[in-house]
């Protein structure tokens, strides 16, 4: 069955802590991965995605995620993290179909 | 950057009411979903709209919904006698091509509740 885990319900980092969101798939065929962002009473945002190619993928507000088929995962990563990344943060699987899997979430709180 | 639309941004309507939640998608945009996310829950693919008919639906999609393109512009959910258990945040999205391949353009919601 096609899946998404998002072991992590709640992390908590101080600023300018490294963070990493895990994030583990199943999907039958060539996955294409992504990770969203949500914050309080907005939409979700487009962090990063990956499709082929490099497995480090680059994102925007400093986040990058690694694909690694071995361990179907695709961790979310960033070195230092501001206060403004407080937010929730959902990882989603999807390929050539009509929809995205989303995972259960991560809340990130980040303390000062 | 363009956006994704929806209106209203919360609504509370009572058990067995109709409600229609809109969303106007990027212009240029062929391909629209609504998703939904239950309170502490994932978020949930419900419909896919393309061509002016549903190409892909779940398991909750069921006769209660229905979506509608009215005007080449809106994008529309309807849930026809609300229940209790349809209270969740509805997330419209867009996108240019068939497919989770460029990601989807989300809008920022209607959080429904239902009383």
């Amino acid at each position: 069955a096609q899946s998404v885990t998002q072991p992590d319900i709640h992390i908590t980092v101080s600023e300018g802590a490294s963070l990493e969101l895990r994030c583990n798939y199943s999907y039958g065929a060539t996955p294409y991965l992504f990770w969203y962002v949500q914050s309080p009473g907005q939409g979700l945002q487009l962090l990063l995605k990956y499709f082929s190619g490099d497995t480090l993928v680059q994102g925007i507000k400093g986040f990058e995620a690694e694909f690694k088929r071995s361990q179907s995962s695709f961790n979310l990563r960033k070195p230092s993290v501001h206060w403004s990344d407080a937010a929730e943060y959902f990882c989603a699987v999807g390929g050539n179909t009509d929809k995205l899997i989303f995972g259960t979430g991560t809340r990130l709180q980040v303390f000062p | 950057e363009p956006e994704v639309t929806q209106t209203p941004s919360h609504q509370v309507t009572q058990m067995g009411q109709e409600v229609i939640l809109r969303c106007v998608p990027i212009s240029n945009h062929l391909y629209f979903y609504w998703y939904r996310q239950i309170l502490g829950q994932k978020v949930e693919f419900l419909v896919s709209f393309y061509n002016n008919e549903i190409s892909e639906k779940s398991e909750i999609f069921d006769d209660q919904f229905s979506v509608e393109r009215p005007d080449g512009s809106n994008f529309t959910l309807k849930i026809r006698s609300t229940k209790l258990e349809d209270s969740a945040m509805y997330f419209c999205a867009s996108t240019l091509t068939q497919g989770a391949n460029y990601g989807y353009t989300f809008g920022s919601g209607t959080r429904l509740t239902v009383v």
